[in-house]
């Protein structure tokens, strides 16, 4: 079993939806949990991060962690053909230096 | 300033060149990694330093050679390249091991060995 499940979509949706984005993971221990961007051929941009359960908005963004369920998401209200890119989750422990990753979603907003 | 700078952009290389990669923060960040990635695919951890010292190798073949000049640069040093080894190659940093929040990530390098 991967560390972090990430269904990789594609995912298309008309402009002005709102957008839902999950992962699933398997270490109880994960406690700091981000959300990045990445549009094609450039690196990662960090959208979002929490720690711990609970839920966080910055602008259209919102994400939500739910450890009990090892459950998190990200939405993304009112989208726009500017959100098309490649959204990956990723989450770590409280030690170490280790990264885990989900395998991204592929959004398309179509005007 | 969330920064880290990656240089060059782009890089083409013969199978018997010697090259290297440059990644740059000013963050105060204690932490640095390297992370492969192939086109569709998320980023895969190669290296990571923590306060200079290399803290996790995840059985890189030796033609990839890090180094950590100091606390702001880290460098991959590459030879005897495969052509399998064309990827983007991304640098990241963070706080550092004990307070650790989150990483941010340079443009990356897109390497293609020819």
């Amino acid at each position: 079993q991967k560390e972090v499940e990430q269904d990789p979509g594609p995912l298309s949706v008309p402009e002005g939806a709102i957008v839902s984005l999950n992962c699933t993971y398997s270490n109880s221990a994960f406690q700091y949990f981000m959300w990045y961007r990445q549009y094609s051929r450039k690196g990662p941009e960090l959208l979002m991060y929490t720690y711990s359960s609970g839920n966080k908005e910055d602008g259209r963004f919102t994400a939500q962690v739910d450890k009990s369920s090892k459950y998190i998401s990200l939405f993304i209200r009112d989208s726009q053909p500017s959100d098309s890119a490649t959204y990956l989750c990723a989450m770590r422990g409280n030690t170490g230096n280790q990264f885990y990753f989900g395998t991204g979603t592929s959004l398309t907003v179509i005007p | 300033d969330t920064e880290v700078t990656q240089t060059p952009k782009h890089l083409v290389m013969g199978m018997t060149n010697k090259k290297s990669l440059k990644c740059e923060q000013h963050m105060g960040h204690r932490a640095m990694y390297w992370y492969k990635q192939k086109a569709k695919k998320p980023p895969e951890l190669m290296f990571v330093y923590s306060y200079e010292k290399l803290s996790i190798n995840e059985s890189v073949p030796s033609r990839f050679s890090p180094e950590c000049p100091n606390s702001s640069l880290l460098n991959l040093h590459l030879h005897a390249l495969q052509p399998e080894d064309s990827a983007l190659y991304l640098c990241a940093s963070s706080r550092g091991a004990g307070n650790t929040d989150t990483q941010y990530f340079g443009p990356g390098t897109r390497l293609t060995v020819l």
